[in-house]
């Protein structure tokens, strides 16, 4: 099956530090990679949208300077939160969109980050 | 707004009892997606509906998918210790994947 791995699993970081995840297609290509926040027993919130080789689409309500997300090739996608505050702190989750089949996501591990 | 409504929230059931979840959109949906995702886990797909008035099974799951593509359910008959979980749906729409909120399983012994 399609398997999506995210870096890393859990990160701790002070206040005003930038933190980067990666979420990796590993064994197809993903055109659309999609981005979620999710807080302690919630559902997942769409963040941005992104396509290989464009600008993310981001959501109302989510800064996209703060929230900066790259899909350079088709198996790779970044979301780099920049001067991540405590209330930044969440589980982050991405999910890939198959290119052929183009129906269900395919998710990571997700990161659990907190800043302190 | 994400407009993709699931209820109920939660939902304790004796392990051996049915369990039933369901989703409503606004819009219609070109196809309606299940996940289900374990205390601490990440979200896993189980199933995909596409037609209008759909219904798939797998194992105790039962999935529906309404006739006018607006709404779905998660049926789950004789529940187990390993149904443990949240179930979200999740519509297509403009080509985003956008969820509910999720029921909460919880299973009794």
């Amino acid at each position: 099956g399609a398997v999506v791995s995210q870096h890393p699993s859990w990160v701790i970081c002070k206040s005003g530090t930038s933190v980067k995840i990666e979420c990796r297609s590993l064994d197809f290509q993903a055109t659309t990679m999609f981005w979620y926040r999710q807080f302690p027993k919630q559902s997942l919130m769409l963040m941005a949208t992104s396509n290989e080789g464009s600008k993310a689409t981001y959501e109302q309500g989510v800064e996209k300077d703060k929230f900066l997300i790259n899909h350079a090739s088709l198996t790779l996608s970044t979301l780099t939160v920049t001067s991540a505050h405590p209330e930044d702190s969440s589980f982050y989750i991405c999910s890939a969109r198959e290119r052929v089949r183009r129906t269900e996501a395919f998710f990571g591990q997700g990161t659990r980050l907190t800043v302190v | 707004g994400q407009q993709v409504m699931q209820i109920p929230q939660y939902q304790h059931v004796q392990e051996g009892e049915d369990f039933t979840t369901y989703c409503n959109s606004s819009t219609t949906l070109s196809n309606i997606q299940w996940y289900k995702q374990r205390p601490g886990g990440h979200p896993v797909f189980l199933i995909q509906l596409v037609k209008s008035g759909e219904v798939k099974k797998q194992k105790r799951l039962t999935f529906q998918f309404g006739e006018a593509k607006k709404n779905s359910s998660l049926h789950i008959t004789a529940t187990q210790t390993t149904d443990v979980g949240t179930y979200f749906c999740a519509g297509n729409r403009d080509d985003k994947i956008i969820f509910g909120k999720g029921t909460r399983l919880h299973i009794l012994p």
